[in-house]
């Protein structure tokens, strides 16, 4: 089975802070996402990653940063934590071989205050 | 029209009931399409994908119409476990019709199934 993890479930954070998300991937995913999910928003694309020190903006790249210097590895950064940016989290992989689905972490809940 | 787009509901049946659910998209040269399962406060789980005219599963059937460029999912035989939001999702494809890994996801369809 495919795991997709995430350093943190539940992180609190003050404005103005750095904040780091780790997600870590090990079937040897080629594509890597970050998404935010929001009330009446539903998921919204933050950022992705097609392969290793590659990304492209999502639909919200705003106040976000990405880094993925390994394959197994994306993080996501948000360089001045705002109110606005309090949400669930969510990772997600997928393969490049066919018509692959992606598969998600478990997500983390960040609450910037 | 948006990339996907589901009737968000809520659909609330009753135990046993069929229910159906539609997801329009806009982009005619995605081939691939997914269903996902969402309950509350949990990440999405993968439902059912549908690569061709549709495909099913147990209780759940996926539909294709590439013609009217929707897809469908029945739940037949609803169970109280089977609330949740369901997600339709898209991939996304460049200019070109190449899909480059990135998908396109619906509001979601919030189904409740009561005894």
């Amino acid at each position: 089975d495919v795991k997709v993890t995430q350093s943190s479930r539940y992180l609190v954070k003050r404005t103005g802070e750095k904040v780091f998300l780790e997600c870590v991937q090990d079937m040897d995913h080629e594509n890597m996402f970050w998404y935010r999910q929001d009330p009446g928003l539903g998921l919204r694309l933050i950022y992705f990653s097609y392969d290793v020190k590659m990304k492209e903006k999502g639909d919200i790249p705003e106040g976000y940063s990405v880094s993925r210097e390994k394959k197994e590895r994306f993080s996501l950064i948000l360089e001045s934590a705002s109110t606005n940016q309090t949400s669930m989290y969510l990772c997600a992989s997928r393969s490049d071989r066919g018509y692959s689905p992606l598969h998600f972490g478990n997500g983390t809940r960040l609450t910037v205050t | 029209r948006k990339e996907v787009e589901q009737d968000p509901g809520p659909f609330n049946v009753p135990e046993g009931a069929t229910v159906a659910f539609n997801c329009t998209y806009s982009n005619s040269a995605s081939q691939s399409f997914f269903w996902y399962r969402q309950d509350c406060r949990k990440e999405p789980k993968l439902l059912m994908s549908v690569y061709s005219s549709g495909n099913e599963d147990g209780r759940f059937t996926a539909q294709l119409n590439r013609a009217s460029q929707y897809i469908s999912l029945l739940i037949r035989d609803s169970k109280l476990s089977d609330s949740a939001t369901y997600l339709c999702v898209v991939p996304a494809t460049n200019a070109g019709g190449t899909s480059y890994g990135k998908l396109t996801f619906g509001q979601g369809t919030i189904l409740t199934v009561h005894p």
